[in-house]
C-alpha cells in the first residue's frame, strides 16, 4: 500500500467553527508532514512529525494545532480560522531517518483537503 | 538559505515531443537532494524523480530523466515522448541533506506544462 489518504476531500467552515483534518498512511513511514498550498503557489511546509514527535513548526499560528496519535495517523485541528486560511492542505509521509547518510526518502503526498473559510 | 528557481511559468508542447523543464538551485550545503513532483489539477503531488548531490549518474525513471549539472547548480527535468496526461504543474524541490528524517523541502514556483494534441 503506497497511499496516503486524507479526509475530508472538501471542507467549508465558519470562522467560529472547530474542525479537524485527518491523514493516514500504512507504509510504515515514520515522518509525516502538513503543507498549505494557496492557488498557483508551491506548497508551504507547516509541520513535521518524526517518530510521532513534533520536530518542525514553521511558525504556524496557534489556530492550527497538529496531532500525531500514532505512527500511521496525523491530524490537523482547526479553530477560529480566517478567510485567508482557505487553501489546499496536503499531508505527506516519508520513511524518515534510518541512520547512515542522505538517501532518497521521497515524500508521498495525499490528495489534499480543499478548505474554505467563510 | 536554500532557493529553487523555475523560470518557465508555462510551457506548451506538442504531443510526442520531448520537453525540458528548467530548475536552478542555490545552496551552500555539500549534501542535498533534488526532487521533481507533478501536480495534476486534482491536487495530489506525485513524486517523479530524485537526484542526490553525490550521485555521479543522472537519474532516470521511465520517461523522466534529470539533467544534473552540479557546477552550474541546475537540475532540469526531461520528459521524453510527451503524452496528454503529462499536462500538469511541475515543481522542482530541494531537501537539505543535513537534517535527516526531519526534512524540509524547498519548492520552486512551478512550471505549468500543457501538452497539445
Amino acid at each position: 500500500d503506497t497511499e496516503v489518504t486524507q479526509t475530508p476531500k472538501h471542507l467549508v467552515m465558519g470562522m467560529t467553527n472547530k474542525k479537524s483534518l485527518k491523514c493516514e498512511q500504512h507504509m510504515g513511514h515514520r515522518a509525516m508532514y502538513w503543507y498549505k498550498q494557496k492557488a498557483k503557489k508551491p506548497p508551504e511546509l507547516m509541520f513535521v512529525y518524526s517518530y510521532e514527535k513534533l520536530s518542525i513548526n514553521e511558525s504556524v499560528p496557534s489556530r492550527f494545532s497538529p496531532e500525531c496519535p500514532n505512527s500511521s495517523l496525523l491530524n490537523l485541528h482547526l479553530h477560529a480560522l480566517q478567510p485567508e486560511d482557505s487553501a489546499l492542505y496536503l499531508c505527506a509521509s516519508s520513511a524518515g531517518w534510518l541512520g547512515g547518510g542522505p538517501r532518497r526518502n521521497e515524500q508521498f503526498f495525499g490528495p489534499g483537503t480543499r478548505l474554505t473559510v467563510l | 538559505a536554500q532557493k529553487i528557481t523555475q523560470t518557465q511559468p508555462g510551457m506548451f508542447v506538442q504531443e510526442k515531443e520531448a520537453v525540458t523543464l528548467d530548475c536552478t538551485y542555490d545552496t551552500s550545503d555539500q549534501s542535498y537532494g533534488l526532487f521533481w513532483y507533478k501536480q495534476p489539477s486534482s491536487g495530489e503531488m506525485i513524486f517523479l524523480i530524485y537526484q542526490g548531490s553525490y550521485d555521479e549518474q543522472n537519474a532516470t525513471e521511465g520517461r523522466y530523466s534529470l539533467n544534473f549539472q552540479k557546477a552550474r547548480k541546475s537540475a532540469n527535468l526531461v520528459i521524453s515522448a510527451s503524452q496528454l496526461g503529462d499536462s500538469a504543474m511541475y515543481f522542482c524541490a530541494m531537501r537539505d541533506g543535513s537534517n535527516f528524517g526531519n526534512e524540509k523541502l524547498t519548492f520552486g514556483t512551478g512550471t505549468r506544462l500543457t501538452i497539445i494534441p
